[in-house]
């Protein structure tokens, strides 16, 4: 099994829509969490972290379920501006620098 | 955002040139990386310099060498490439557990944007 797990996609979804993506991680003991996007052929910018909580920012919900090793991200209202790939990235040591980074999910958000 | 710069954006070099990558991070951070991301594949980690001193090499060839002569700056010497080198190199920074201000975590890397090469 990966280390972290993302659906490809791509997710076509229209202007508007609510789109939900997850990513599976293998490693029971990591730590610490986090959601980047990268458009095409630019770097990766961090999205948001992921906390143990959950957390919003704006439009973007991201949650936790360590039980089940998984987060989420929930995007609300899409704009044409949020396609883009969706990266999943996992530490699996909070004091180490293994940052492990999933394949990412394509979405595209269709006018 | 100037907080993490490489050059050259972008690179195209024989397998017999030598040349290098820089990056530079203005952020305080004291952790850097070199990333490799290659046509639908997931980043993969390269190396890893952890004040200075290189913590992680993930098995990458000996025609790569990274050089970080301090927290700020890190390098990547190429040479004697192969065509399938061709990629997009990332640099990205961290601030460690335990450093002033103290975290309790990892912090999420910061990455410059990329130099894209081509091994012809």
């Amino acid at each position: 099994r990966k280390e972290v797990e993302q659906d490809p996609g791509p997710f076509n979804v229209p202007e508007g829509a609510t789109v939900a993506f997850n990513c599976t991680y293998s490693n029971s003991a990591s730590q610490s969490f986090f959601w980047y996007r990268q458009d095409c052929r630019k770097e990766p910018k961090l999205l948001m972290s992921v906390y143990s909580s959950g957390n919003e920012d704006g439009r973007f919900t991201a949650q936790l379920n360590r039980a089940s090793q998984y987060i989420s991200l929930l995007i609300r209202d899409s704009k044409l501006s949020d396609s883009a790939t969706y990266l999943c990235v996992v530490n699996p040591d909070n004091y180490g620098q293994n940052f492990v980074f999933g394949p990412g999910t394509r979405l595209s958000v269709l006018p | 955002e100037t907080g993490v710069t490489q050059t050259p954006r972008h690179l195209v070099m024989g397998m017999t040139n030598k040349k290098s990558l820089k990056c530079e991070q203005h952020l305080g951070h004291n952790a850097m990386y070199w990333y490799k991301q290659s046509a639908k594949k997931p980043l993969e980690l390269m190396f890893v310099y952890n004040f200075k001193e290189q913590t992680e090499n993930n098995s990458v060839p000996s025609r790569f060498s990274p050089e970080c002569p301090n927290s700020s700056h890190l390098f990547l010497h190429l040479h004697t490439l192969q065509p399938e080198d061709s990629a997009l190199y990332l640099c990205a920074s961290s601030r460690l557990p335990g450093v002033r201000p103290l975290l309790s975590y990892n912090s999420p890397l910061h990455f410059g944007n990329g130099t894209r090469l081509t091994v012809t």
